[in-house]
Parts: C-alpha cells; sequence; structure tokens
C-alpha cells in the first residue's frame, strides 16, 4: 500500500516569499491533517480536513497560511508572505475515519523540510 | 491543559531495556499513542492503548498506562541501535475529532 505522499521534501526560501507544499493521502482516506514540527518540538495539527471540508483549522494563523483540499483528495499548503519563524518541518497525514471510536491510526508522510532564510 | 511533556534525552546500552516516560494533562484523553521519528524522516506509529487499559504488550515494546497520574511509558525489551530516534508520545481527546497533541520528543541513543 502505497504510503502519504509529499512534494517538495526540501525548499530553501526568503522571508516575505511564498511556497507551496503538496500532500496526496493514502487511497481511501478521508481525512487529511497538516502539522508543522518545529526543530525540538513536537508536531502541531494547523488544519484537520474531513473530505474537502474544514475540521479545524484553530492553529492556523490565517493571515498567512492557507490550505485547501478541493476535490476531497489531494490537498495543498501555502506560506505567503513566509516569516523566519515558519522554518519547519511541514508533516501531512491520513486516516480513514475520523473520531472514530476504535483506534484509528493516523498515517504520516515524510514531511517537507521548510527553511526560511 | 494542553501540555504533553517528555525528558529530551535517554542513553542506554545495546541490549538493556530502555522506558520512555510521558505525563499528560487531559483526563479525557480516549487513546495514547507512541511514534517513532528517525533523522529525516516522517512519524511511525509504534503502538497505541486505549485509556480503559493498564498495559498492551507488542513484541518487544510495552506500553504501561497510570491513568490515575496520568503517566504513560514505553518499555523497549533488548534494545537495538536501530531503535535509536526521537519518540512522541501523543494523546487523542474525547470530542476532539481525531487530533492528536503530541509530546515534546525523547531522543533515545543507543551505545555499543
Amino acid at each position: 500500500e502505497a504510503g502519504v505522499a509529499q512534494s517538495p521534501r526540501y525548499k530553501i526560501i526568503e522571508k516575505r516569499q511564498s511556497v507551496a507544499f503538496w500532500c496526496n493521502p493514502i487511497s481511501g482516506h478521508a481525512t487529511l491533517y497538516w502539522y508543522q514540527q518545529i526543530l525540538g518540538q513536537g508536531p502541531k495539527l494547523l488544519i484537520q480536513f474531513q473530505n474537502n471540508g474544514v475540521v479545524d483549522d484553530s492553529q492556523l494563523p490565517k493571515d498567512r497560511f492557507s490550505a485547501e483540499r478541493l476535490k476531497g483528495v489531494d490537498s495543498t499548503l501555502k506560506i505567503q508572505p513566509a516569516k523566519l519563524e515558519d522554518s519547519a518541518v511541514y508533516l501531512c497525514a491520513s486516516s480513514d475515519r475520523a473520531g472514530a471510536i476504535s483506534g484509528n491510526t493516523i498515517y504520516f508522510g515524510e514531511g517537507s523540510w521548510l527553511t526560511v532564510v | 491543559g494542553e501540555d504533553v511533556e517528555q525528558s529530551l534525552f535517554l542513553s542506554v546500552r545495546e541490549g538493556d531495556s530502555s522506558v520512555i516516560n510521558c505525563t499528560y494533562t487531559d483526563s479525557s484523553s480516549t487513546y495514547l499513542y507512541w511514534y517513532k521519528q528517525e533523522p529525516g524522516a516522517g512519524l511511525q506509529l509504534l503502538t497505541y492503548i486505549f485509556s480503559n487499559m493498564d498495559m498492551k504488550q507488542d513484541q518487544r515494546l510495552t506500553v504501561l498506562l497510570n491513568k490515575k497520574d496520568k503517566h504513560l511509558s514505553l518499555r523497549i525489551a533488548d534494545t537495538q541501535t536501530g531503535d535509536s530516534a526521537i519518540y512522541f508520545c501523543a494523546e487523542r481527546r474525547a470530542g476532539g475529532g481525531n487530533k492528536l497533541t503530541f509530546g515534546t520528543g525523547t531522543q533515545l541513543k543507543v551505545e555499543l
């Protein structure tokens, strides 16, 4: 089974530039997540989609970050304009159900590493 | 509260057991997870435990949950050099969809 695919793996940009990350979840997974992992910290949820609707975006800095999942499959995360503190790994993850009673497994991609200089 | 706390570093000798500890604050947590992250890689789910369980064993891994003290631990038996990585505990809270709140991670170093 193919895992969660992300691109690009690495990106270096100057502050105030823009960047976009792409994610393809595991086939059939309705729920997609974007997490931000700053060096030395645990991942923090930015946004959660159920199909193409937003479930939770409470920690997404909406003045500069945006995300979409138009057809309920692939997703893009955009940062515009980028700040130095946005340097982090952006992890995409997917699961087949949200809020399920059973131990619902969330599968992570390898991440997109962003450096803002 | 939001905090899930872990100690930052753990060093063990190859063949010994490793115990990685985690404390959380939300008593409504339904599931607790352990993830492994190797350098340059994403997060790999190792195991999880439902909040009404005290213990779960899976090959070399043993998870202990003390719900009264909100304390979770991961024991790795016969630790190998390939176990060197950062280990994250995470909690899923009731009513929070499937959102995970992660700890800060414990870096495990296995020495020969």
